[in-house]
């Protein structure tokens, strides 16, 4: 079975300007997650979608940041304008309603967004 | 609430040496517990889970852990550790109900030759 895909795997964008990641979960899971990590530390959850609803935006800098799952499959993360303080490593991951399956998350690769 | 301790942020091994990773956890909830490793420049994979099953839990690469619940407690240990092994390790807390990860701050694990 595919992983979950995601690009690009790597980004460098001037302060103040725009970009966006793309991500395509494990076919038929219904949730999808992004997740922002910065060097040294862990993930921290910026959203999470079940198929294409919002369940958990709490942590998203909404003023600059945006999310969508049009269709309930792929998703896109978009940072307008960015900051120095967003260079980190953006995770997708997702997982399934199957009730011996429902709580692992599967990670794709990461976008590594680098702001100067 | 949710939260998870990773005790150690740096743990240095010899090759073929015992490898103790150690997680502490808090959930007001019956928990599923999970560690992760994570290459440089590669995305996160799944070691090893506990979801209410055996307390003694086996992963991939000879790694194992052991839920005790009186400790509040999810160490990984591995018995030799390989060069290989040498990556950043991450334990994470879900509670029933939310699906929600929560991360611990990452042990970086390096093994001398």
């Amino acid at each position: 079975e595919a992983g979950v895909a995601q690009s690009p795997r790597y980004k460098i964008i001037e302060k103040r300007q725009s970009v966006a990641f793309w991500c395509n979960p494990i076919s038929g899971h219904a949730t999808l997650y992004w997740y922002q990590q910065i060097l040294g530390q862990g993930p921290k959850l910026l959203i999470q979608f079940q198929n294409n609803g919002v369940v958990d935006d709490s942590q998203l800098p909404k003023d600059r940041f945006s999310a969508e799952r049009l269709k309930g499959v792929d998703s896109t993360l978009k940072i307008q304008p960015a900051k120095l303080e967003d260079s980190a490593v953006y995770l997708c991951a997702s997982s399934s309603m199957d009730r011996w399956d429902f709580r692992e998350q599967y990670f794709g690769p990461g976008t590594r967004l680098t702001v100067t | 609430a949710q939260s998870v301790t990773q005790l150690d942020s740096h743990v240095s091994v010899s090759e073929g040496t015992p490898v103790l990773l150690r997680c502490n956890y808090s959930s007001s909830y019956s928990p599923s517990l999970f560690w992760y490793v994570q290459h440089p420049n590669k995305g996160l994979q799944l070691l090893l889970k506990y979801t209410s099953a055996a307390t003694l839990v086996k992963g991939i690469n000879g790694f194992e852990a052991e839920f005790k619940k009186s400790e509040t407690s999810f160490h990984l240990t591995k018995p030799s550790a390989h060069m290989s092994d040498a990556a950043e390790y991450f334990c994470v807390v879900s509670t029933s109900g939310t699906y929600k990860y929560i991360f611990g701050t990452g042990t970086r694990l390096k093994v001398l030759a």
